[in-house]
Formats: structure tokens, C-alpha cells, sequence
């Protein structure tokens, strides 16, 4: 099946900075998003989502940003702090066959320096 | 219940063993979802859910792995005769038939099960 997939593995930034976290997805007929934070030896906590109806949305001190045109997603981090460190999962989901079951890339690491 | 329980949190065994983990989803979600996790990758997709009905199943699941969900509650996942490369983290999570966003309908994970198999 499609994939989704990240562009950078690793993100090291310092803490205050803000943070963009990328991700790429190949199947169009994905229609909502999801965002997980999963910290060493637990288990994916959810972010923050959206659906393609959306191009924007905001929680607390995090952003998604949706761009259907280039099948493109990102979340914005801001002032990062080292409790932030942890690996990020995008995750799309569909209503092909009306599964809407999520499919992950491989992550990204972001590392936060004091 | 606030969450996704998932027992035991750890597992080690011999090979060739069989091993059962067992995932009791947030209280009135319909579905449930097993997935695994190896080091340095996103979760895959193993099986789910819709009640006590299992709707689908990936080609991961070997005939090795055995998911039930008797009374559309809690679920469990087995694996018989273990093989070294079954080492990962088995992950259950759990939403309502149409996590679609908003208001908290969304897909929320467990903590997971680490198995490794010696």
C-alpha cells in the first residue's frame, strides 16, 4: 500500500527555539491526520489532528499545517522544551473501505539541548 | 478507565514459547487495533476490531498470530511457537467506528507490550 514518510530522521534544536517537523504522504485519498509524541519504552500519545477540510490547526504551543496540494504535513513546536524530546509520528488515515486505519511513517527524532 | 491498559508490560521468553498479551480499550470504543514496533520504526498495522468482528488482517499476521475479541470488550493477542524476529513492542490502541477528529474521537495507543524472545 502508500506510504507516509518523513523528511528528516533527526531534529536537534535548542530549547526556546521553535520546532517544524515534516511529513510526507502519498495517498490522496487520506483524509485525516494525526500527530503522536512517543517517549523511549512508552507507547504514542496523541497530539494533535486534523482533517482535510482543514489546513490549519492550532493546539496548545503546537501547529499542524496541512497542504493537500503537495501532500505535505507539518508540526510546528513552539518554544521547544527538553520534555519535548521524543520521537514524532505522522499518521494518516482514510475512508478507503471505511477502515480508517492509521499508517505510520518512521518517525523523527528531536532532541532538545538545555 | 481513562485509557488503553495493556498487560503484561513486558515479556521475555524462550523461543518456541507461546506468549498472550491482553489490551482492555477505552470503555465505549467500538474499535480496537493491534499493531507492532520495532526499534527505530513506525508501528505496523496487525489487525482490528469492530466490536467482537475482525475486520481485517495484515499479511504480518502469520498463522502463528491469533487475535480475538470475544465480547467486544477486551481483546487478546497470541503468538505460538515464538521465533526470535517476533522481538518487538505490540501496541493496542483503541477509537470509536469513525475516528474522524474532534472532540477526542480519535485513535488513542496503549503503552504498549515489549516481548523479547531469547
Amino acid at each position: 500500500g502508500e506510504s507516509v514518510g518523513l523528511h528528516l530522521p533527526t531534529l536537534s534544536v535548542q530549547e526556546g527555539d521553535n520546532s517544524i517537523i515534516n511529513c510526507a504522504y502519498s495517498n490522496s485519498a487520506s483524509d485525516y491526520f494525526i500527530w503522536y509524541k512517543q517517549e523511549s519504552g512508552k507507547g504514542p500519545q496523541f497530539i494533535i489532528d486534523i482533517r482535510s477540510n482543514m489546513d490549519k490547526r492550532q493546539g496548545q504551543r503546537v501547529t499542524v499545517l496541512l497542504n493537500k496540494t503537495v501532500k505535505h504535513l507539518s508540526l510546528q513546536i513552539a518554544a521547544t522544551q527538553p520534555g519535548d524530546s521524543a520521537v514524532y509520528f505522522c499518521a494518516e488515515t482514510g475512508s478507503s473501505g471505511g477502515s480508517y486505519i492509521p499508517t505510520f511513517g518512521r518517525g523523527t527524532s528531536l532532541i532538545v539541548h538545555p | 478507565d481513562t485509557g488503553v491498559s495493556q498487560d503484561p508490560r513486558h515479556k521475555i521468553t524462550k523461543r518456541g514459547q507461546n506468549v498472550t498479551f491482553r489490551c482492555d480499550p477505552i470503555s465505549e470504543h467500538n474499535r480496537l487495533y493491534w499493531y507492532r514496533q520495532t526499534l527505530g520504526q513506525g508501528p505496523e498495522f496487525l489487525t482490528y476490531f469492530q466490536n467482537e468482528a475482525q475486520l481485517e488482517k495484515s499479511r504480518l499476521l502469520s498463522d502463528r498470530f491469533s487475535a480475538e475479541r470475544p465480547k467486544g470488550s477486551f481483546s487478546t493477542l497470541e503468538i505460538q511457537r515464538t521465533e526470535q524476529g517476533d522481538s518487538a513492542m505490540y501496541l493496542c490502541a483503541s477509537s470509536t467506528i469513525l475516528p474522524t477528529g474532534g472532540s477526542g474521537n480519535t485513535i488513542y495507543f496503549g503503552e504498549g507490550s515489549w516481548l523479547t524472545v531469547v
